[in-house]
């Protein structure tokens, strides 16, 4: 199974809202409904902030939002805050009941 | 609240097998609702998925290490572990045990993580 694709990085200036594309094929991405995006910062673990392509763990800010379109999933971060930078990971769920990551994404908060 | 702690060395040589144990507190293991994973992360790259497990048994692994590798649970003392065999030094990383779950197929609470290098 290949890695999903993202881009390596993106970058936002504070309140701004930026938007990570997640592409995969109709195996993983475009067959279900299993999509989920992580945020991983700087010698932490990851941590949920989108599952099911666009529901929203308890806790986590409704600044963030997912959708899916296809193959391809985004996460939408709005309003951005210094916080939010950080490294951030789709995963999906794939037809032959594996997982596959995507390969990450850096943003920076200019 | 459920906590995940892995554990196992930190030094592996080349060749030889890595094990790993997942440790789960505040709750069980044997639960209907969840799988349980590992996945792990090479220095300043991105996660990769291993394999996960249903405490019954059942495993998934990644087709690129299936051959490597052995996840299981042991239910009386409320772990899972991981073994990768034929370690080489492309196998350092750190390595996450996490709970996914059975519904919504995401992993919602991870440990800390191990670093473990391959290495003579």
């Amino acid at each position: 199974q290949s890695a999903l694709t993202q881009a390596a990085s993106v970058s936002g200036s504070p309140g701004q809202s930026i938007t990570i594309s997640c592409t995969g094929t109709s195996s993983d991405v475009g067959g279900y409904k299993y999509v989920s995006w992580y945020q991983q910062h700087p010698g932490k673990a990851p941590k949920l902030i989108i599952y099911e392509v666009n529901n929203r763990p308890s806790g986590v800010p409704d600044r963030f939002s997912g959708s899916k379109s296809g193959n391809t999933a985004s996460l939408t971060i709005s309003g951005l805050q210094a916080e939010d930078e950080a490294d951030y990971y789709c995963s999906s769920y794939t037809t032959s009941s594996t997982v596959v990551f995507g390969g990450g994404t850096r943003l920076a908060v200019l | 609240q459920v906590q995940l702690q892995e554990s196992g060395p930190g030094l592996v040589k080349p060749s030889q097998t890595l094990s790993l144990t997942c440790t789960v507190s505040g709750g069980s293991i044997s639960s209907n609702d969840y799988f349980w994973s590992w996945i792990r992360q090479p220095p300043g790259k991105g996660l990769e998925w291993i394999g996960y497990i249903y405490y019954r048994g059942t495993t998934f692994y990644n087709p690129s290490l299936k051959s490597r590798v052995t996840i299981s649970v042991d239910t009386s003392k409320n772990q899972l572990s991981l073994k990768l065999s034929s370690v080489t030094a492309a196998d350092t990383a750190v390595f996450y045990c996490a709970r996914m779950s059975t519904v919504t197929l995401d992993f919602d609470i991870w440990g800390r993580g191990t670093l473990v290098t391959v290495s003579s």
